[in-house]
């Protein structure tokens, strides 16, 4: 998985909690992303960022937040779950933005919220 | 309204045997489409990545196609192995005036190789 990990990989909350979910990488990639992948629907950009503290909003950004204090770390946090945001939720990172790089995807985070 | 479609949605076919899976999209601007494989419970891992002036890459096993007039791309599966069973995704990037990119995601096809 191209030196990136999720942690943690499966976590089961109740509606109303906050939650945040931590992608590592060890590639000194200066994009990374979080998305989420339900059944009916591509892959979604939830946040991405563009370099340390440096983010910006995707198409179903409601709900989260994001952070970056370091090039190796993206936290993505959900305020207060909801069960609309059970998902399986993917890190990526890539090395460029435009242009035709690839953006490797760590392993998934399965968050299911009651 | 940007899109990407593909087809079928589903695929069963013998180790061994040949498939080709369709994209078709709706994006503009265009940049790039890429395939990515993902495995059951896995990330998406890329197979290749196609600009505008590429109309055939491999990978391997793997040989994807791109028309851009047509705006359809195929990836073509030989000699399927029973590793081959996944979903199979098209990607369409397309890159605004800012350099902005925004990637375009297809549902996927999902392929069961069967022995």
């Amino acid at each position: 998985d191209a030196g990136i990990t999720q942690s943690p990989r499966h976590k089961v909350t109740e509606t109303g909690t906050p939650v945040t979910l931590r992608c590592h990488q060890t590639e000194n990639h200066r994009y990374m992303y979080w998305y989420r992948q339900d059944p009916g629907h591509g892959l979604r950009l939830i946040h991405y960022s563009y370099g340390v503290k440096d983010t910006d909003k995707g198409e179903v950004s409601d709900g989260y937040s994001v952070s970056r204090s370091k090039t190796e770390d993206f936290l993505l946090t959900l305020e207060s779950a909801t069960s609309s945001q059970t998902s399986v939720y993917f890190c990526a990172i890539s090395a460029l933005a435009g242009g035709p790089d690839t953006q490797y995807f760590g392993p998934g985070t399965r968050l299911t919220v009651l | 309204k940007n899109q990407v479609e593909q087809s079928p949605q589903s695929l069963i076919i013998l180790e061994g045997k040949n498939c080709t899976l369709q994209c078709n999209y709706t994006v503009s601007p265009f940049s790039n489409l890429r395939w990515y494989k993902q495995d059951t419970g896995r990330g998406p891992v890329s197979l290749t990545i196609m600009t505008f002036s590429e109309n055939t890459k491999s990978n391997g096993r793997y040989t994807a196609t791109l028309d851009a007039d047509t705006k359809q791309s195929s990836l073509h599966i030989t000699a399927s192995q029973l590793s081959d069973s996944a979903s199979y995704i098209c990607v369409v990037s397309s890159l605004n005036a800012g350099n902005n990119r925004k990637l375009i995601w297809g549902l996927g096809t999902s392929l069961a190789v069967n022995p």
